[in-house]
C-alpha cells in the first residue's frame, strides 16, 4: 500500500525557514517523480515543486529562488526547504506522487503538514 | 503558464441531480487533464485522468470529457457523498496548474 507522510510544518516568523519532509513507502521510490502541492486556508490547490527520480527539479514562479526540493532515495524521502517565508506561504503542504514517469497528475497524496507564517 | 478556469465556482444541487462542471485551459492541453475531489480536512482524491479515464474504484456516475481547451466533469446522479469541492489540473507542461475549484453543496 502506497503511503506518504509529511512532517516538518509549524509556526515560523516572516523571513524564516522550515524544512518539510515526506516519507514514502509501498512503491519503488527512486523510480517516481515527487511533488509538493499547497493549499492556503480556504483557498484552492497550487502546485509548488516537483523533482524527478534522478533529481531534476521544477518550481512554481511564486516560490522560485526561495524554495528548494531535494530527495534521498536511500531514505525514500523527499524534502522541501522553504526560505524567506512570507505570510502568503501559509498553507497546508501536501506531498503527491504521480502514477508513472510519463504523467504528471497525482494518484496518491499525503495527509499534509501545516505551515503558518506569522509574527 | 497555462491558466485553468473552472465554472461555476459554487454549485447548489440536490441528491439525484445531474451536475456538470466546466474547466477551460488558456491554451491547448490535448487530453492531459485530471479531476480531483476534495472534502474538508482531507487530501484531494483522483477521480479522472487523461480527460475521461476513470480512476480505479471511482463510481461510474462520474465521467469526464473534452480535449484541447474545454473539459467537463459530469456526475450523472448526485449522491450525498459527492458534496465536495472539485478541481481540474492540467499536466501538459512541467508547471502543473489547477483550476480554482468548484464547490458542490446543497
Amino acid at each position: 500500500e502506497v503511503q506518504l507522510w509529511e512532517s516538518g510544518g509549524g509556526l515560523v516568523q516572516p523571513g524564516g525557514s522550515l524544512r518539510l519532509s515526506c516519507a514514502a513507502s509501498g512503491f519503488t521510490f527512486r523510480n517516481y517523480a515527487m511533488n509538493w502541492v499547497r493549499q492556503a486556508p480556504g483557498k484552492g490547490l497550487e502546485w509548488v515543486s516537483g523533482i524527478s527520480g534522478s533529481g531534476d527539479s521544477t518550481y512554481a514562479d511564486s516560490v522560485k529562488g526561495r524554495f528548494t526540493i531535494s530527495r534521498d532515495n536511500s531514505k525514500n524521502t523527499v524534502y522541501l526547504q522553504t526560505n524567506s517565508l512570507r505570510a502568503e506561504d501559509t498553507a497546508i503542504y501536501y506531498c503527491a506522487k504521480p502514477p508513472d514517469v510519463y504523467n504528471n497528475y497525482f494518484d496518491y497524496w499525503g495527509q499534509g503538514t501545516l505551515v503558518t507564517v506569522s509574527s | 503558464d497555462i491558466q485553468m478556469t473552472q465554472s461555476p465556482s459554487t454549485l447548489s444541487a440536490s441528491v439525484g441531480d445531474r451536475v456538470t462542471i466546466t474547466c477551460r485551459a488558456s491554451q491547448s492541453i490535448s487530453r492531459l487533464l485530471a479531476w480531483y475531489q476534495q472534502k474538508p480536512g482531507k487530501a484531494p482524491k483522483l477521480l479522472i485522468y487523461k480527460a475521461s479515464t476513470l480512476e480505479t474504484g471511482v463510481p461510474s456516475r462520474f465521467s469526464g470529457s473534452g480535449s484541447g481547451t474545454e473539459f467537463t466533469l459530469t456526475i450523472s446522479s448526485l449522491q450525498p457523498d459527492d458534496f465536495a469541492t472539485y478541481y481540474c489540473q492540467q499536466f501538459n507542461t512541467f508547471s502543473r496548474t489547477f483550476g480554482q475549484g468548484t464547490k458542490v453543496d446543497i
